[in-house]
C-alpha cells in the first residue's frame, strides 16, 4: 500500500519567514497530494490540493509542488504568521488517503 | 447536512465494553472514510466505502472493529471488547468521490477506555 513520509517533524520559524514542509511517496499510481491544516483539538481541514497532472499550485501565501519523477511533493509558506501555527499534513491519494506523520508548524511573533 | 456530522463526541467506556459511532455525511457524498488518530499522532486509515461498493477493510485493526453503511448515507464503527490501546479521537470524513477528490472531517468521537 501506499506509505508517505513527511519532514520535519517539527518546525520553528519567526513571523515573516518562509516554511517549507516536505512529503514522499512510494505508490507511483497516486494522483492526488491535498494538505490538512490541524489546529489544536479541531478537525484536520484542506488548505490546498494539487493534481498529477500538474507541477505547482499558488493561492496567496501557500504553494504546494509535485515532481512525480522523484515522488515528492512540497508545501512552501510564505510570509508566514502566528496563526499557521498548527499541525500540517501532506497524504496521497489512489482510492482513499495515506497521511504522512504530520509537521507542527510554530511561528514565534 | 452543510458538514459531516459525528457523534458522541466524547464517548468514555470500561475496558471490555462494546461502543458504536456514528457518523453522518455530507448529503451527496458518495465517498466516507474513518481514520484513527492517537494523541499527538497522524491520521491512521480504517476503512473506507465507496456508493454500493464492497468497502475496503484493510485498515481495520482487528476483527474487533467493524463498520457499516446504511443506505449509502449514515456509518457506524463498532469496537468489541475495549481495550485502553483503542482510546483515540476516530475521524469520519466524506468526499464527492474516490481518489481526486479532498476531505471534509466531523469533528470526531474521543474515545476513552478506561
Amino acid at each position: 500500500g501506499e506509505n508517505v513520509e513527511q519532514h520535519p517533524s517539527t518546525l520553528s520559524v519567526q513571523e515573516g519567514d518562509s516554511a517549507v514542509i516536505k512529503c514522499t511517496y512510494s505508490d507511483s499510481a497516486s494522483n492526488y497530494f491535498p494538505w490538512y491544516k490541524q489546529e489544536l483539538g479541531k478537525r484536520p481541514q484542506l488548505i490546498i490540493d494539487i493534481r498529477s497532472n500538474v507541477g505547482e499550485k499558488k493561492d496567496q501565501r501557500i504553494a504546494v509542488t509535485l515532481n512525480k519523477t522523484a515522488k515528492h511533493f512540497s508545501l512552501h509558506i510564505t510570509e508566514t504568521q502566528p496563526e499557521d501555527s498548527a499541525v500540517y499534513f501532506c497524504a496521497a491519494s489512489i482510492n482513499d488517503m495515506r497521511f504522512g506523520a504530520g509537521t507542527r508548524l510554530t511561528v514565534k511573533p | 447536512g452543510a458538514g459531516v456530522s459525528q457523534s458522541p463526541s466524547n464517548k468514555v467506556t470500561e475496558k471490555g465494553k462494546d461502543v458504536e459511532l456514528r457518523c453522518d455525511p455530507i448529503s451527496g457524498h458518495t465517498a466516507l472514510y474513518w481514520y484513527r488518530q492517537s494523541l499527538g499522532q497522524g491520521l491512521e486509515f480504517l476503512i473506507y466505502f465507496q456508493g454500493n461498493s464492497a468497502p475496503d477493510k484493510s485498515g481495520l485493526p482487528s476483527d474487533r472493529f467493524s463498520a457499516e453503511r446504511t443506505g449509502g448515507s449514515v456509518s457506524t464503527l463498532t469496537i468489541q471488547r475495549t481495550q485502553q490501546e483503542d482510546s483515540a479521537v476516530y475521524l469520519c470524513a466524506s468526499s464527492l468521490g474516490l481518489g481526486l477528490y479532498g476531505y471534509t472531517f466531523g469533528s470526531g468521537t474521543r474515545l476513552t477506555v478506561v
